[in-house]
C-alpha cells in the first residue's frame, strides 16, 4: 500500500496559471515532507522542504502548504513557466532515530505541462 | 566535483543473468540508498545504508544485493534478472547527521530492461 498519497497523476496547466499538486500521508512518524522535480532522463532533485512546525514555506514561484491534522500537504507553482514542465514527487521521512536516515517515502508523481 | 555517478546509463538483460548497478558519490555523504522508479509508482526504497559497512532492507529488497565497503560506492547486485525488475534504477547520497532533513542528491539512473 501507497503511504504518500499524491493526486493528480498530471496537469495542464496555461503559461502564467496556477499548478496545484496534492499529498496525502498516512504515517504519523513523518515529520520531513520535501518535494522533489524531475526531468526527463535526469534523477530527482530536491526543489523545496518543509518541516511540521510550519504551515506555510515559500521559495520564489514554489509554496508548500501543510496542514498536520488532516496530514496534508501540497505544492503551489505560481505564474508557471513552460521551463516548470516536469514530474513532481511528494515524499515523507523521518528525521529522528533508527528509522531515519532519509529513507524517502515518495507519491506516484505528477506530469505538469505548462503551455506557452 | 561529480556529485553521484551511475554506471551504466542502459542495459539490457536476459531472465536470469545477473548484473552489479554501480553507483559513486564524491561528497563524502554517508548515507546512501538505492529507489526503483516504475510509472505511476514514484521511487521505491530497495536498499540503504547508513555508512560502510551497514546496510539494511528498503521497501522491495527481493531479488537484490548490496554491500557498502567504501564511504564512496554502493553497488547493486541483480541475482538472477526477472522481467518484473524492468525499471529505472536511481541511486542516492546524503549527510548522516540527525536530525535527517537535507538534501538527498540523485544519480542520473540506470535503465534496466529484462527479456
Amino acid at each position: 500500500q501507497q503511504q504518500v498519497k499524491q493526486s493528480p497523476q498530471s496537469l495542464i496547466v496555461q503559461k502564467g496559471g496556477i499548478s496545484i499538486i496534492n499529498c496525502a500521508y498516512e504515517n504519523t512518524a513523518f515529520d520531513y515532507f520535501p518535494w522533489y522535480q524531475q526531468f526527463p532522463g535526469k534523477g530527482p532533485a530536491l526543489l523545496i522542504a518543509i518541516r511540521p512546525d510550519v504551515s506555510e514555506k515559500k521559495e520564489g514561484r514554489f509554496t508548500i502548504s501543510f496542514n498536520k491534522s488532516a496530514k496534508q500537504f501540497s505544492l503551489h507553482i505560481m505564474d508557471s513557466q513552460p521551463g516548470d514542465s516536469a514530474t513532481y514527487f511528494c515524499a515523507a521521512s523521518m528525521r529522528w532515530g533508527k528509522a531515519a536516515g532519509n529513507k524517502l517515502t515518495f507519491g506516484g508523481g505528477t506530469r505538469v505541462l505548462v503551455k506557452p | 566535483n561529480a556529485g553521484v555517478t551511475q554506471t551504466p546509463k542502459f542495459q539490457v538483460l536476459k531472465t536470469g543473468q545477473s548484473m552489479t548497478l554501480q553507483c559513486a558519490q564524491d561528497m563524502n555523504h554517508e548515507y546512501m540508498s538505492w529507489y526503483r522508479q516504475d510509472p505511476g509508482m514514484g521511487l521505491r526504497l530497495i536498499h540503504y545504508s547508513v555508512g560502510a559497512g551497514i546496510t539494511d532492507q528498503g521497501e522491495v529488497p527481493n531479488g537484490y544485493n548490496v554491500s557498502r565497503s567504501t564511504t564512496e560506492d554502493f553497488p547493486l547486485r541483480l541475482l538472477s534478472a526477472a522481467p518484473s525488475q524492468t525499471s529505472v534504477y536511481f541511486c542516492a547520497s546524503s549527510w548522516g547527521r540527525e536530525p535527517m532533513n537535507t538534501e538527498a542528491f540523485f544519480g542520473q539512473g540506470t535503465r534496466l530492461t529484462v527479456v
